[in-house]
């Protein structure tokens, strides 16, 4: 059974600090990879999606890498700001396809 | 347009009560699915509908009730529902591949009382 965790489950930086959001999982044999946020009692907004041949993607101020052997993935968010301030969300696809299997989340503040 | 849209936004339910969320999206996607969200917890999968097919079923009790009457539209019936299922409930889509991206919708606060 897939397991998905994500290191740390909570972070609070200074404005405009670069930081990195850790992700890992138990089965390397994945589809792909993707990074959600979750603003407080909102829905899920796709960030970044990584193919299982892919080793890294970008947009914007974020940018994602993947490494399927050892079953890891980083979220690394450039300058951030009061506004990246949300839970963020890793999820795998296995197996069959269709099912996402979620991490346990890092819930980012972001201070003035 | 490229959203999920999800009424209604809260419910409140009695456990005697039926009732029903809806889901909708209008991107041609042949996916959809249904996630429940307890509080400070990952979305759980609960029903995926694959080309208008209930195709995974994650051991949901019977209380819920998926249906999709056509390739845009997917609801969950609600019946007998315990306090325990309180939770925010997720609609998403993806274009119809196991592996492409899933969209997602706002949510509805359920409270069952």
């Amino acid at each position: 059974k897939q397991e998905v965790t994500q290191i740390p489950a909570a972070l609070s930086v200074p404005e405009g600090e670069n930081l990195v959001l850790n992700c890992s999982f138990t089965d390397s044999a994945i589809y792909n990879l993707q990074w959600f946020r979750q603003d407080p009692g909102k829905g899920l907004t796709s960030l970044l999606l990584i193919q299982s041949s892919q080793r890294e993607q970008t947009s914007g101020r974020l940018n994602a890498s993947l490494d399927k052997s050892s079953g890891r993935s980083t979220l690394y968010i450039a300058a951030s700001q009061p506004g990246d301030s949300a839970t963020y969300l890793c999820a795998v696809i296995t197996g069959g396809g269709n099912k996402l299997t979620f991490g346990t989340g890092t819930q980012l503040k972001v201070e003035l | 347009d490229t959203e999920v849209t999800q009424t209604p936004k809260h419910l409140v339910m009695g456990m005697t009560n039926k009732k029903s969320l809806k889901c909708e999206q209008h991107m041609g996607h042949r996916a959809m699915y249904w996630y429940k969200q307890k509080a400070k917890k990952p979305p759980e999968l609960m029903f995926v509908y694959s080309y208008e097919k209930l195709s995974i079923n994650e051991s949901v009790p019977s209380r819920f009730s998926p249906e999709c009457p056509n390739s845009s539209l997917l609801n969950l019936h609600l019946h007998a529902l315990q306090p325990e299922d309180s939770a925010l409930y997720l609609c998403a889509s993806s274009p119809g591949r196991g592996t492409d991206t899933q969209y997602f919708g706002p949510g509805t606060r359920l409270t069952v009382l």
